[in-house]
């Protein structure tokens, strides 16, 4: 079984500064997905990144980019240039490659972007 | 309306009552999700449907009862439910499951069992 941990419950940052946000996971699956899930108070989940566990270039999108390290089974999350509407729990998720599209979530971590 | 919907957006009920969840897709997608989000707890994949066949249940009560008449439609039936089961009930979607695609989430049904 896979297991997703944020270890930062609460962050904040200042508005146009950078935050990076934590994620490891543990698998003994070689192939698989990482994903960025963007919760907003009392708004829809969206996906934020995608990272392919085969790909080694790290995956960015716009102001959001990611750190993964897959030896360390290491998959951060970086904001650039934070906007108050980055304000949001982000959860971080792992998918097995080609088992049902099943997503196993972190407890995520509360970001608030201050102005 | 587009996307991924769902009703109510909340929901009251006591231990006794029975009731449902609809979650409704608009996306031509064959994959639908229940998902559990409760306090301080990761969100809790509940039950898979893949061309409206149940693909997964993972180890849930059976007083939740999922059903998927077709591919755009899936139902949450809950009755004599417990307060530990108040939650946010997120519904989502996907092309079919097992082709490793982006799922889809709808707001919730907020749910609080008295």
């Amino acid at each position: 079984a896979q297991t997703v941990t944020q270890s930062q419950p609460e962050m904040s940052v200042q508005e146009a500064e950078t935050v990076t946000l934590s994620c490891t996971y543990d698998t003994s699956e070689s192939n698989y997905y990482l994903f960025w899930y963007k919760q907003p108070p009392s708004r829809q989940m969206i996906l934020v990144i995608r990272q392919e566990a085969y790909k080694q270039q790290n995956a960015t999108e716009n102001r959001f980019s990611v750190n993964f390290q897959k030896a360390a089974k290491s998959f951060s999350l970086k904001i650039s240039d934070s906007q108050l509407g980055d304000t949001a729990m982000y959860f971080c998720a792992f998918m097995k490659r080609d088992a049902g599209n099943m997503l196993t979530f972190g407890g995520g971590t509360r970001l608030m972007v201050k102005p | 309306e587009t996307g991924v919907t769902q009703t109510p957006r909340h929901l009251v009920m006591g231990m006794t009552n029975k009731k449902s969840l609809k979650c409704e897709q608009h996306l031509g997608h064959n994959a639908m999700y229940w998902y559990k989000q409760s306090a301080k707890k990761p969100l809790e994949l509940m039950f898979v449907y893949n061309f409206k066949e149940q693909t997964e249940n993972n180890s849930v009560p059976s007083r939740f009862s999922p059903e998927c008449p077709n591919s755009s439609h899936l139902f949450l039936h809950l009755h004599t439910l417990q307060p530990e089961d108040s939650a946010l009930y997120l519904c989502a979607s996907s092309l079919a499951a097992g082709t490793n695609n982006e799922q889809f989430f709808g707001p919730g049904t907020r749910l609080t069992v008295l």
